[in-house]
């Protein structure tokens, strides 16, 4: 069974850092395609990035928003996916999910205010 | 930038079908992708690629395209269906994109 389980959300500051994992289990990790999706309070799903596996190149792709703010990463040896998010804004404010497109996991909030 | 265009909402009765759509001008050349979400829960992807079928998800659940326009057809509309439904593709430089949402209300 896939299993996807998020964590590191909590409350930030503004301008602030902060780094979500995401655990994977139950396929191969490092074949695939891993994207997080945020969902802002009571609005849509929003693609936020995606990294390759390294067998595709392992390279990213970012959203105009978080371009230049947020990267994301893997490390296949602890099947995890991780998301470094900084210079936060309160439109960051959002349930964060890591997904494979076909699975997605619980998610976990951030909540950026001051 | 790209974008995807959804109504936000359709309403049907129970047993009848329901239609929502999802317009974009890349459409013609990439695959969309449909998620069903529950309120309070994490996306479902209930069809990929146009008109494939996950496991799991009822033969009533269908998807097809035309042109700029793809449609999620839901036959015989039970309860349980009642969601909030997106679209998702990607533009001509790869960058993944999502519709706004339709909500659907069975009556």
């Amino acid at each position: 069974e896939v299993q996807l389980v998020e964590s590191g959300g909590g409350l930030v500051k503004p301008g602030g850092s902060l780094r979500l994992s995401c655990a994977a289990s139950g396929f191969t990790f490092n074949n695939a395609w891993m994207s997080w999706v945020r969902q802002a309070p009571g609005k849509g799903l929003e693609w936020v990035g995606r990294i390759k596996s390294k067998t595709d190149g392992g390279t990213t792709d970012y959203a105009a928003p978080v371009k230049g703010r947020f990267t994301i990463s893997r490390d296949d040896s602890k099947n995890t996916l991780y998301l470094q998010m900084s210079s936060l804004k309160t439109d960051d404010t959002a349930v964060y999910y890591c997904t494979t497109a076909n699975d997605w996991g619980q998610g976990t909030l951030v909540t950026v205010s001051s | 930038s790209y974008e995807l265009t959804q109504a936000p909402s359709v309403s049907v009765s129970p047993g009848q079908t329901a239609r929502i759509t999802c317009s974009g001008d890349a459409l013609p050349k990439q695959y969309a992708y449909w998620y069903q979400q529950k309120p309070g829960q994490a996306p479902v992807l209930v069809i990929y690629k146009d008109s494939e079928r996950p496991s799991g998800i009822p033969e009533r659940i269908s998807g097809s395209s035309s042109g700029t326009t793809v449609t999620l057809t839901i036959s015989g509309v039970q309860a349980e269906d009642e969601a909030d439904y997106y679209c998702q593709s990607a533009d001509s430089s790869g960058t993944v994109v999502f519709g706004g949402g339709t909500k659907l209300t069975v009556l």
